[in-house]
């Protein structure tokens, strides 16, 4: 699965967009970006993920470049309870050999402020 | 439908003792994941399983540790002699069924492990 590289921390005025970047300039052409987060000493969530087209479900919207060499999570109205620290893992699709393995980096650390 | 359930949620042990922890799959979910995050570190993946059967234990410390999901009931994750460094908070995931499915893990709120 290729590497993805995410900044360490954001900051984000509660009501205002959240964009945090993800990039992943070695992915290859039947890798997913999928995004999770995990809000303080809770389980990960899942977020969204996506292959190439831009995807949007209740929770946020996933960019991706139309190179696929990064992407953006968007949270459109950032609230307090978004603060966690947010994952971008490329993950080849299922008829690769990592069988649902997910591996978690360092992650961004987003704190969304009053 | 109700989430994964882990317990307990706080489980303390001396060292040298036993550590089980349960995890019950979201309903309909046939895979479940077990990953550990010690203190201050990421999520690491231990293990992967399909009802009685073990698919993926990479992750999982060669001794002392055990994982199992039998036919009925739910997952277990069993450390035996436990140490200090064991100390973590150990998630459970499912999922449904394969395909891009795998990897929309579904997790449970963790088991926090202290060895004293």
């Amino acid at each position: 699965d290729a590497k993805t590289t995410q900044p360490p921390s954001m900051d984000c005025a509660e009501g205002r967009a959240a964009n945090l970047p993800c990039n992943h300039s070695t992915i290859s052409g039947n890798e997913y970006v999928y995004w999770y987060r995990q809000i303080h000493s809770q389980g990960p969530q899942y977020i969204i993920h996506g292959l190439k087209n831009n995807e949007t479900n209740e929770m946020a919207s996933l960019i991706i470049t139309e190179d696929r060499k990064s992407s953006t999570l968007i949270l459109p109205h950032a609230t307090l309870r978004d603060t966690a620290v947010y994952y971008c893992i490329a993950i080849r699709d299922a008829g690769g050999t990592s069988y649902g393995k997910l591996t978690f980096g360092q992650g961004t650390i987003l704190t969304v402020h009053p | 439908n109700a989430g994964v359930m882990q317990n307990p949620r706080h489980l303390v042990r001396r060292r040298g003792q036993e550590a089980r922890l349960r995890c019950s799959p979201m309903k309909g979910h046939s895979h479940v994941y077990w990953y550990r995050q010690l203190p201050e570190e990421g999520l690491k993946f231990m293990v992967y399983l399909q009802k009685e059967n073990i698919i993926d234990e990479s992750g999982m410390p060669k001794e002392r540790f055990s994982a199992e999901f039998p036919k009925e009931g739910p997952s277990i994750l069993r450390i035996q002699q436990v140490v200090r460094g064991d100390s973590a908070a150990y998630f459970c995931a499912s999922s449904p069924l394969l395909g891009t499915g795998w990897y929309e893990q579904y997790f449970g709120p963790g088991t926090r492990l202290t060895v004293t």
